[in-house]
This record gives structure tokens, C-alpha cells and sequence, in this order.
């Protein structure tokens, strides 16, 4: 089993569409966690951390299951630009440590 | 500011061959990782240094696989011989040990062929 899961889609919805990426990790003692965004042929780049509280910014919500382990990524009234794969990201503790990718989840909004 | 810097940003070698790719990381951060991103494996974490140190190579392939930092503006990652199985995007990414955000370099696109 990979320590990190995410459905890897694709994922194809219309614009103005609210779509919802989910990712579980199997290491209960992990600290951080966060959402990457990957534009083909590019690096990642962050998107958001993730609080246990949940948060947000703009037309994003990301929120944390610490008792499920379980992470959710919520894209309200999508663009065009909003097109890329989605990368949950899990940091062993919040200072060194090594982070680990799920293999993405790939979204395509059609106009 | 500079970003993390990667070259060659291509290579294309032949089997055999060794290839050396090479990272710059952000001014400051003290965290340097190796990772490796292909169709069928999705992005690996090959090794990771902390402050110029070699924390966690279990990701390494193999011994045809090794990476070094010799001072805290610079890494190598050394494949040889180079297999075509190796062919893969390889990124390298730095921290600063705070916030967990990594920075990634535009990666090293290695064809062997």
C-alpha cells in the first residue's frame, strides 16, 4: 500500500463546476500536509498547507481528517486555469524531515 | 531572488554512459532533496540532506545511484552506468525547516537511450 492515495482521476468538468479531491496517508504520526499544484511539463509548486482546523484561500478548501487520515481539496466555480494535477504532499514533522507525494489527481476544465 | 537552479535542464546519453545532474539550492534553506518523477511511479524521494548531511537515501535505486553535497550551495546526483530505465524527470528541491513548503528547480529531463 503507498503511504499516500489519491484518486488519480481524470477529472473533466465544466467551467464554474465544484469539484473535490480526496488523499489518505498511512502514517498516523505525520505532522504536515499540503497541496501541490503540477502544470504538465513543470515543476510542482505549492497550493495550499493544510490546517487542522481547515482553510481557506479564494475558491479553495482544504481540510484534514487527523482521525481518518484522510485530506480533502475543494475547488469552488473552477477556470480553465485551473487545469493541472493535483498533488497531496505528507512532511514526516513540521521542521526536517522528508515529504511524500501521492501521485496526483489530474483535473481538465472544459469551457 | 534566484529560485533552486537544475542543469542540465536535458540530457540525452546512451546506455553505459554516467550522467551527472546538478542542483543549486535557495540561498539559506538548509534542506536538499533528490526526487525522481516518471508516468509509472508517480514523484520519489530519492535522498535528502539536512544542513550539507545525507539523512535518508533509501530511496536510491541502487549503487549505480549516489548524491553528494559538499557545502550548502551545491549538490550532485551521479548515475553510472545509466540504464534507459532511468530515464525520468529528476528534481531537486530545497527548505528552509520552517514552513515545510519545498521549492523545486525546473528538473533534469534524462533520456537514456
Amino acid at each position: 500500500r503507498k503511504e499516500v492515495e489519491q484518486d488519480p482521476g481524470p477529472f473533466n468538468v465544466p467551467e464554474g463546476a465544484t469539484v473535490a479531491f480526496n488523499c489518505t496517508y498511512s502514517n498516523s504520526a505525520s505532522q504536515s500536509f499540503f497541496w501541490y499544484r503540477q502544470d504538465c511539463r513543470k515543476e510542482p509548486k505549492l497550493l495550499m498547507s493544510v490546517y487542522s482546523s481547515g482553510n481557506e484561500d479564494g475558491r479553495f478548501t482544504a481540510q484534514l481528517n487527523r482521525a481518518s487520515q484522510y485530506i480533502s481539496l475543494l475547488i469552488r466555480d473552477s477556470k480553465l486555469s485551473d487545469s493541472a494535477t493535483y498533488l497531496c504532499v505528507v512532511k514526516e514533522n513540521t521542521n526536517a524531515g522528508k515529504s511524500t507525494f501521492g501521485d496526483g489527481t489530474t483535473l481538465t476544465v472544459k469551457p | 531572488d534566484a529560485g533552486v537552479i537544475q542543469s542540465p535542464r536535458h540530457e540525452v546519453t546512451e546506455m553505459g554512459q554516467e550522467v551527472t545532474l546538478r542542483c543549486k539550492p535557495i540561498s539559506g534553506h538548509n534542506s536538499l532533496f533528490w526526487y525522481r518523477q516518471t508516468m509509472m511511479r508517480g514523484l520519489e524521494l530519492l535522498i535528502y540532506f539536512n544542513n550539507n548531511v545525507p539523512i535518508d537515501d533509501s530511496g536510491m535505486p541502487e549503487d549505480r545511484f549516489s548524491a553528494k553535497m559538499p557545502n550548502a550551495s551545491f549538490s550532485t546526483l551521479k548515475i553510472q552506468p545509466s540504464e534507459p530505465r532511468d530515464s525520468a524527470v529528476y528534481f531537486c528541491a530545497s527548505s528552509d525547516g520552517y514552513t515545510g513548503e519545498l521549492f523545486f528547480g525546473e528538473g533534469s529531463r534524462l533520456t537514456v537511450l
